[in-house]
């Protein structure tokens, strides 16, 4: 079974902290994708990063970075000198060869809340 | 212009009304997903389609129906809408399988009184 956990349900940080949202996964595929989105107020959701299985080099794009370790099951996300423009809800998702093709499976979602 | 378009953004209406949602594509992807999301729960498939002759139900699909009137539109009907499908309703695009990115749209909210 396929199962993305986002334990922090919520979490509040004053400008210019670091924070780093955290998401663990489950899967028995080998191959398999895993996702980051934004909700901000607004609602819509925005794409933030992609990373295959095959593929643990860290990510960087400028504050934001991803740590991907499969020893740990886990994909977290760290924003450095966090703004209040990055207050939102932010889910992990995992996509793999053996569930419906293209279903993403969805963590419920981490609340950022970046304080002045 | 957005790639990925919903209509409409917000909807009240009342038990037992029949209501669509509409979504149009204009990132020529043959895959297309509709997913409600409720607060604390995440994400949740109601229906993805393939393209235009393949239809799939997902994980919570009762109480819904979908149609794929062409390759860039997928709508979702509520048959008799009750109180507990209030919830915000995304559409969703990706080129091909599970490697692609998912495009998702603006997003509809919609409460049934």
């Amino acid at each position: 079974a396929q199962k993305v956990t986002q334990a922090q349900t919520e979490i509040s940080v004053v400008e210019k902290e670091d924070v780093t949202l955290d998401c663990v996964y489950e899967t028995r595929d080998t191959t398999y994708y895993l996702f980051w989105y934004k909700q901000p107020p607004s609602g819509e959701l925005v794409f933030l990063i992609r990373r295959n299985s095959f593929d643990e080099q860290n990510e960087i794009s400028g504050r934001y970075s991803w740590n991907f370790q499969k020893s740990t099951s886990s994909f977290n996300f760290t924003i450095t000198a966090s703004q209040v423009v990055d207050s939102a809800v932010y889910f992990c998702a995992l996509s793999n060869a053996g569930s419906t093709l293209g279903r993403l499976y969805f963590g419920r979602g981490t609340q950022l809340t970046v304080w002045p | 212009d957005a790639d990925v378009t919903q209509t409409p953004r917000n909807r009240i209406t009342k038990t037992g009304k029949r209501i669509m949602l509409e979504c149009s594509q204009t990132k020529g992807h043959d895959r297309m997903y509709w997913y409600r999301q409720d607060p604390g729960l995440g994400l949740r498939l109601i229906y993805y389609s393939f393209d235009v002759k393949d239809i799939n139900k997902g994980e919570i699909s009762d109480g819904y129906s979908v149609s794929r009137q062409a390759q860039a539109k997928f709508s979702l009907s509520l048959e008799s809408a009750i109180p507990n499908q209030t919830a915000l309703y995304f559409c969703a695009t990706s080129a091909t399988g599970f490697t692609d990115t998912q495009y998702f749209g603006p997003g509809t909210r919609l409460t049934v009184l």
